[in-house]
């Protein structure tokens, strides 16, 4: 079975600072790997995956995550945050076959301020 | 392109009541999914559907069905509420493999 954790619950951070989201996750087969973001009351947007290719990957708003197949983990990281950050950030898998679902980790909140 | 809609956006229910979230999406994707979220459990797996007149059950499926007459629409239905099913419910659809959201929708069972 699958299950994805994220290590950090809530991550504060000071804008214009690096941030780096900690998922980790477990699974028998090879797996594809996701990242979304969700604002204050709204629904989960994407933010970057990966599928298969370059371990590093890069998204939207300037993120971009690093698969590591041997430590099974899929970091994201921003090298400077900005307040419109703030948010609430999902790693997600999914075994590599179309259309199954998507398993989420619990979340972290990032919470930007100046 | 809406996209992925959801309707309603929230609703109140008693204890016992039924009611039924529409997911509607205008990508022609065959996958759609219902989840649900709760604080701090993240998003769970309710009921999903691989095509038009198909559903399968995810990791927490009990208290809900679901029906996919036509492949734009999925439907999630309670026939008799209670408070475990506050939550927030998300739809979501699929082309392949990644997943286009709906806005959600708040569900408060009293």
């Amino acid at each position: 079975a699958q299950s994805v954790t994220q290590l950090d619950s809530q991550v504060p951070v000071f804008e214009e600072a690096p941030v780096e989201l900690r998922c980790n996750y477990s699974s028998s087969v090879s797996v594809y790997l996701f990242w979304y973001v969700q604002y204050p009351n709204q629904g989960l947007q994407l933010l970057l995956k990966y599928l298969s290719g370059s371990t590093l990957v890069k998204g939207i708003n300037g993120f971009e995550a690093e698969f590591n197949k041997s430590q099974t983990s899929f970091h994201l990281r921003k090298p400077s945050v900005h307040i419109s950050d703030t948010a609430e950030y999902f790693c997600a898998v999914s075994f590599n076959q179309a259309g199954t679902a998507l398993i989420f980790g619990k979340g972290t909140t990032l919470s930007v301020s100046s | 392109n809406a996209g992925v809609t959801q309707t309603p956006k929230f609703r109140v229910l008693k204890t016992g009541q039924s009611m039924t979230l529409l997911c509607a999406q205008d990508m022609n994707h065959e996958y759609m999914y219902w989840y649900r979220q709760d604080p701090g459990m993240g998003l769970r797996l309710i009921h999903y559907s691989v095509g038009e007149g198909t559903t399968a059950k995810g990791e927490v499926p009990d208290g809900y069905n679901v029906s996919r007459l036509k492949k734009q629409n999925f439907l999630l239905g309670l026939e008799s509420a209670a408070p475990s099913q506050t939550s927030v419910y998300f739809c979501a659809s699929s082309w392949k493999y990644e997943q286009y959201f709906g806005p959600g929708t708040r569900l408060t069972v009293t």
